[in-house]
């Protein structure tokens, strides 16, 4: 089955900074890598995705990045906000399967 | 258009006894997924159901089971509860089946087992 790696766990930048996490896939046939932002005591909330027919995406401050061939993709958040800070999930989705297999999660501390 | 609901929301149980959990998709989605979630082991995917039909399992023992209904509500139960069963229950809709449907999830059932 599909195995989403994720680093770093914890990340801690200034705010205004830049913030990027990166995952990894294992199944080659995964199609759609969504991202989603959890924050303490809610719901995960869909931030941005992106089909396998996409090599990027934006939106405002947000973009993810997908590498097919290196089957890897990333999450870039520019110019950080204290509102930013929370744990970021990246997953993974197979051709033909439901199930999103989720990275273990980034916890980001944007410091005022 | 209201979310997705979860009730309860929160649950405190004992060893042994068996529960049930709900879950009411976005209006229109027919897709509802289950996951749980805990600090040790993430987010891991318990089943998913299309049209009152399962659809999907993922790795879970046979005390966890859910159905769907015609109104796509949907419900997870866990039988015989054991302490590694403490978890954030977290029930997720999309609109149909298709391979890159988005995922909504509700705000989850946190269950306590003592």
């Amino acid at each position: 089955g599909e195995n989403v790696e994720q680093h770093p766990s914890t990340l801690s930048v200034q705010e205004g900074d830049s913030a990027v996490i990166k995952c990894t896939y294992s199944d080659s046939a995964s199609n759609y890598f969504p991202w989603y932002k959890q924050e303490l005591g809610k719901r995960p909330q869909l931030i941005i995705d992106i089909r396998s027919n996409v090599g990027e995406k934006k939106d405002q401050r947000i973009a993810v990045t997908l590498n097919k061939t290196a089957k890897h993709f990333s999450l870039h958040i520019t110019e950080t906000q204290p509102e930013d800070s929370a744990v970021y999930f990246c997953a993974a989705r197979p051709t033909g399967r439901r199930a999103l297999t989720f990275g273990s999660g980034t916890r980001l501390q944007v410091q005022p | 258009k209201a979310g997705v609901t979860q009730t309860p929301r929160y649950l405190i149980k004992t060893r042994g006894q068996q529960v049930t959990l709900s879950c009411s998709p976005i209006s229109g989605h027919r897709s509802v997924s289950w996951y749980q979630q805990t600090p040790g082991q993430g987010l891991q995917f318990l089943f998913e159901y299309f049209s009152e039909t399962q659809r999907n399992k993922g790795n879970f023992p046979g005390r966890f089971s859910g159905r769907q209904f015609s109104n796509s509500r949907s419900e997870m139960n866990v039988s015989t509860l054991e302490l590694g069963d403490s978890a954030l229950y977290l029930c997720a809709s999309s609109f149909g089946f298709g391979p890159t449907d988005t995922q909504y999830f509700g705000p989850g059932t946190r269950l306590t087992v003592l």
